[in-house]
């Protein structure tokens, strides 16, 4: 069964561009979580999609928004990119349910300049 | 508000040992799951082992098992046998919500990173 992928896998934009990041979760997995890893701030959870609904949004700006189609994939979008967005784009899927255990992919790598 | 604390910014293992990387987490919600990850310099985060707050048994997955002190709130992973190949960041991170009333939020610890010696 393939994994979860994320493209693209590394990226560079300036100050005030718009980026958006594509996950494809595992087939079959119907949640889709986001996280942005960086050295300062560690992992932090952007947001959680079920059946193309947000569930759950971290303590971010509105720049950062989401969505998630009928087939599951997901994308992100940041608007209005600042130097300090610069990270690892992380995207997880699991299982609808209680357990709920994520399988992350290999993240998207953004160089904001 | 919910937190997790990872106490051991680095740690070192001589290849075969074992070593427990410590994790400590506050919730008031009773109902919760604990995991840890792996994350080799590659950066791709790996599952290792779950730990549900209900569960009444400490789990276990191969080299790794997880030793749950429920009152302690505390979720040490043990990876047994250390190889080469565990040197990595490792990350503990909880799940508090409820998936039928309005889904899950995770949260992750700032991590361990963990050198193996040969």
């Amino acid at each position: 069964k393939a994994g979860v992928t994320q493209t693209p896998r590394y990226l560079i934009k300036t100050r005030g561009q718009q980026v958006t990041l594509s996950c494809s979760p595992i087939s079959g997995h119907r949640s889709v979580s986001w996280y942005q890893q960086t050295p300062g701030q560690g992992l932090q959870f952007l947001f959680e999609y079920f059946s193309e609904t947000q569930r759950n949004k971290g303590n971010f700006p509105g720049r950062f928004s989401g969505r998630q189609f009928s087939n599951s994939r997901s994308e992100m979008n940041v608007s209005t990119l600042e130097l300090g967005d610069s990270a690892l784009y992380l995207c997880a899927s699991s299982l609808a349910g209680t357990r709920n255990e994520q399988f992350f992919g290999p993240g998207t790598r953004l160089t904001v300049l | 508000a919910q937190k997790i604390t990872q106490t051991q910014p680095g740690m070192f293992v001589q290849e075969k040992e074992a070593v427990t990387l410590d994790c400590t987490y506050d919730t008031s919600d009773p109902s919760y799951g604990l995991f840890w990850y792996k994350q080799p310099s590659s950066g791709e985060m790996i599952f290792l082992i779950y730990q549900g707050s209900y569960d009444q048994q400490n789990a276990t997955e191969g080299r790794y098992s997880l030793n749950f002190q429920k009152a302690r709130k505390s979720a040490n992973l043990v990876i047994s046998a250390s190889q080469l190949g565990d040197s990595a960041m490792y990350f503990c991170a909880m799940r508090e919500g409820r998936w039928i009333t309005g889904g899950f939020k995770t949260i992750f610890g700032a991590g361990t990173r963990l050198f193996v010696k040969a």
